[in-house]
């Protein structure tokens, strides 16, 4: 199946301090990324959906100021978390698409806010 | 609205056969996923059904009804290592992906 990469697997930053992953698909042109978060046993939630070329749509409770998300390409889509804070502390993980195709998921980014 | 329901939460022997159902009510159709999430891992893709039918990939089959609203994935000879979650996914009319909140597979010996 087709790769996307996410990076960092995992980050620690200090409370304040902004944070950014990446989301790259390696070998194909993903019309569209998905971010989501996950909680401990619990089920994915989708935060917001990024077009390239286009700002992303962000589900509702999802603060579009704290959660930067830039799609400048087909292959590359980034999440800033800004002026994190412990409650922030969570599993994000990105996803590729092309419309017809099934989604693709990175590795995933633990991040905790210390 | 759009609504995909699986139940929470499921027990199996291993060696035994499990099916995980997942209905559906979504704005348009454009087919349904399966995947496998290890718990602190992202999910992995398992199978795609676009028309009605049974898929079958090794021990996993997947089945799908669209006059139904309604998806299975079969698990045959579970194995300890397949406890895991399963999130059944709908894309809808506008492509989107609609996630179901996963089921919780716990394999026991």
């Amino acid at each position: 199946g087709a790769v996307v990469s996410q990076h960092p697997s995992w980050v620690i930053c200090k409370s304040g301090t902004s944070v950014k992953i990446e989301c790259r698909s390696l070998d194909f042109q993903a019309t569209t990324m998905f971010w989501y978060r996950q909680f401990p046993k619990q089920s994915l939630m989708l935060m917001a959906t990024s077009n390239e070329g286009s700002k992303a749509t962000y589900e509702q409770g999802v603060e579009k100021d704290k959660f930067l998300i830039n799609h400048a390409s087909l292959t590359l889509s980034t999440l800033t978390v800004t002026s994190a804070h412990p409650e922030d502390s969570s599993f994000y993980i990105c996803s590729a698409t092309q419309r017809v195709t099934e989604a693709f998921f990175g590795q995933g980014t633990r991040l905790t806010v210390v | 609205g759009q609504n995909i329901d699986q139940p929470t939460e499921m027990t199996a022997t291993e060696g035994a056969i499990v099916q995980i159902n997942c209905t559906y009510q979504t704005s348009g159709f454009n087919g349904l996923f399966w995947y496998q999430q290890h718990a602190g891992e992202a999910p992995t893709f398992l199978s795609y059904n676009v028309l009605d039918g049974l898929e079958e990939k090794g021990r996993f089959s997947s089945f799908l009804s669209r006059s139904k609203g309604y998806s299975y994935l079969l698990l045959k000879e579970l194995q300890m290592k397949d406890s895991a979650s399963y999130l059944c996914a709908v894309k809808d009319s506008n492509y989107q992906l609609i996630w179901g909140a996963g089921t919780k597979l716990i394999i026991k010996p």
